[in-house]
């Protein structure tokens, strides 16, 4: 299987402040990266796609200006939580779909975020 | 829309006894189908998957999932159970179409291995 990782593991910051989440594609390169948010006891909800070379596609209900996303390289993906609020503390998940179609998808240990 | 359900929050079983984990799904024409375990702040991990063929699928940990079209069902099996197994489990469905990749999951089941 893949090798996915994220940084940092856990972050704890002030409610007004920005977070930026990595993903790396630590064996592979990857063209598209999934995103996901799971609320605490609760299932994982996709939040966008991250493409490498264009923008990100967002699901509905998700404010692309809040949830800033770029594909900077084939190996890595960034997630950039902007003037987060304590709502948005949460256990976000990445992924990076590897293999012939269907493909497996292969996650990342996942970052929680606590806003204070 | 694709829709997974896991009608059991928990499960719990005493170790050595077989287990059994629900999922059924609602995804038009064949789906692709998934199982994910989850150990406490952890990503996910790949356990199987369904794609065609043979309905009864093997995975890792010597875990297996029966695809049942008629019931419309994937329930995640093991012959034995381990306290090791005590996790959260996502059965996960994807779409036969070639545009999107992402996965719809299930809302998770937490099985408890009883020692």
């Amino acid at each position: 299987g893949a090798v996915v990782s994220q940084h940092p593991s856990r972050v704890i910051c002030k409610s007004g402040t920005s977070v930026k989440i990595e993903c790396r594609s630590l064996d592979f390169q990857a063209t598209t990266m999934f995103w996901y948010r799971q609320f605490p006891k609760q299932s994982l909800m996709l939040m966008a796609t991250s493409n490498e070379g264009s923008k990100a596609t967002y699901e509905q209900g998700v404010e692309k200006d809040k949830f800033l996303i770029n594909h900077a390289s084939l190996t890595l993906s960034t997630l950039t939580v902007t003037s987060a609020h304590p709502e948005d503390s949460s256990f976000y998940i990445c992924s990076v779909p590897l293999g012939q179609a269907p493909d497996t998808q292969y996650f990342g240990p996942g970052t929680r975020l606590t806003v204070l | 829309a694709q829709s997974v359900a896991q009608p059991e929050d928990q499960v719990n079983v005493a170790e050595g006894n077989p287990l059994t984990v629900k999922c059924t799904y609602s995804v038009s024409g064949n789906p692709y189908l998934f199982w994910y375990v989850q150990y406490p702040n952890r990503g996910l991990q790949f356990l199987l998957k369904y794609i065609t063929g043979d309905n009864l699928v093997k995975g890792s940990y010597g875990f297996e999932a029966e695809f049942n079209k008629s019931q419309t069902s994937f329930h995640l099996k093991k012959p034995s159970a381990l306290v090791s197994d005590s996790a959260l489990y996502f059965c996960a469905v994807r779409p036969p179409s070639t545009g999107r990749r992402a996965l719809t999951f299930g809302s998770g089941t937490r099985l408890q291995v009883q020692p």
